[in-house]
């Protein structure tokens, strides 16, 4: 069974740092391109980077270019996010997603949640 | 960046009632667009991919079409566990954009 479980989010002040992991278990991980998609508190989903199984190609959405890192560790099954500078309408649930057929994603995390606030 | 644009954003409909949600895109995806279930405080649902392939373990009753700019996601007849939020997704190009939600509430 695919899981993916999100860790790392809390409160942090406006221009702080933070670094979310997922964990993934029940999947050859180092095969699958992953995702981490954002929700604002009562907003839409937002897709925020995706990085291939080899770590070849990473994309980010231009809200958080040059402030997020995007990275991998296929021997320990991980996935992270390390977020700089951070802002107060980077506030949301992260979520770690499996990119599936046609670059769905398929099997999602049940979400960490960040707040930047002071 | 491709806009996708949802309608209605929020409907109410009857048990057993036949629904459908519309989604456009701001310019062709071919048939790069998928369609994901929320639920309040749970994470989104991978419901159908490629327009039309239903994601394995979704019920039969939902199904999906379109391609170029304009799609549908049609639930045939609606379940008390169907009551949520529905967004489409283009994944023809980076950045990956979706649209902003359909809410079916309950009538």
């Amino acid at each position: 069974e695919v899981q993916l479980v999100e860790s790392g989010g809390g409160l942090v002040k406006p221009g702080g740092s933070l670094r979310l992991s997922c964990a993934a278990s029940g999947f050859t991980f180092s095969s699958y391109s992953m995702n981490w998609v954002r929700q604002a508190p009562g907003k839409g989903l937002e897709w925020v980077s995706s990085i291939s199984g080899s770590s070849n190609y990473i994309y980010y959405a231009d809200s958080v270019k040059g402030r997020f890192t995007i990275s991998r560790d296929n021997a320990k099954n991980s996935l992270y996010l390390q977020m700089n500078s951070l802002r107060a309408e980077d506030t949301a649930v992260y979520y770690c997603a499996t990119v599936g057929a046609r670059d769905s994603s398929d099997f999602w995390g049940r979400g960490t949640l960040v707040t930047v606030s002071s | 960046d491709i806009q996708m644009t949802q309608s209605p954003s929020s409907l109410s409909a009857s048990v057993g009632d036949r629904v459908t949600i519309t989604c456009r895109a701001s310019q062709t995806i071919s048939s790069y667009l998928n369609w994901y279930q929320q639920k309040p405080g749970k994470a989104p649902k991978l419901l159908i991919y490629a327009a039309s392939s239903l994601q394995s373990g979704v019920p039969s009753g939902f199904s999906g079409s379109g391609s170029g700019t304009d799609f549908t996601l049609t639930i045939s007849s609606l379940q008390p566990e169907d009551f949520a939020t529905y967004y489409c997704q283009q994944s023809y190009s980076t950045p990956w954009t979706f649209g902003q939600g359909t809410k079916v509430e309950i009538k």
